[in-house]
């Protein structure tokens, strides 16, 4: 079965500090990752996607993450926290057999000013 | 272009009631997925519709039960309403010809059991 595991519950960084999630995923096959984004009282928002095509993916707002699959993870990375990245950040995977997004537990991210 | 819309955004409820939620998919999308959100939790999975049917549910019982309409709109009912059952309930849309696994997700409906 694929599942993902979010590593820390809250991860707290000073404003202009790198940022790192970490994640790890569990699938027989290579699987489809995500990243999404929830800010309080907002919607899902999808800040990159990982599907083979490359090993490291970008996506919005200065937002990376690198597929090792050596190493089954799927750590998000940016280089400078800004105030606006607080937020709570959730590691997914897609389960193509049944059509559905698996959630990891979430990281609440806080950034010091 | 709007996203995904769900109404109402917030509802109060008490036990053994029903409930109704809706949801608008993005433009161009013609597959709807239903996700609960606990508090403090992640997103779990309840159904996915496409062409008016059930393609897939997740580990939820008979009692939360959808539709999809032809405009490809779609509601979530609820019946005989716990406790357990207050948490943000999360529309998502997506492309079926896109592999349907590229979601966009509405600002949820909260909803609180009493």
């Amino acid at each position: 079965a694929q599942s993902v595991t979010q590593l820390d519950s809250h991860v707290s960084v000073s404003e202009g500090t790198p940022v790192l999630l970490r994640c790890n995923y569990s699938s027989s096959y290579s699987p489809s990752l995500f990243w999404y984004v929830q800010h309080p009282n907002k919607g899902l928002q999808l800040l990159l996607k990982y599907t083979s095509a490359a090993t490291l993916v970008k996506g919005i707002n200065g937002f990376e993450a690198e597929f090792k699959k050596s190493e089954t993870s799927f750590h998000l990375t940016k280089p400078s926290a800004h105030m606006s990245d607080a937020a709570e950040y959730f590691c997914v995977v897609w389960m193509d057999s049944s059509y559905k997004l698996i959630f990891g537990s979430g990281t609440r991210l806080l950034v010091r000013p | 272009d709007a996203g995904v819309t769900q109404s109402p955004t917030h509802l109060i409820k008490t036990r053994g009631q029903q409930v109704t939620l809706r949801c608008s998919p993005k433009s161009g999308h013609d597959t709807v997925s239903w996700y609960q959100q606990a508090l403090g939790q992640g997103p779990q999975f309840i159904f996915q519709y496409y062409e008016e049917e059930e393609r897939q549910r997740g580990n939820f019982p008979d009692r939360f039960s959808g539709h999809q309409f032809p405009n490809y709109s779609s509601e979530l009912n609820v019946n005989a309403l716990l406790l357990g059952d207050s948490a943000l309930y999360l529309c998502a849309s997506s492309k079926i010809r896109d592999g349907a696994n590229v979601l966009t997700f509405g600002a949820g409906s909260r909803l609180t059991v009493l």
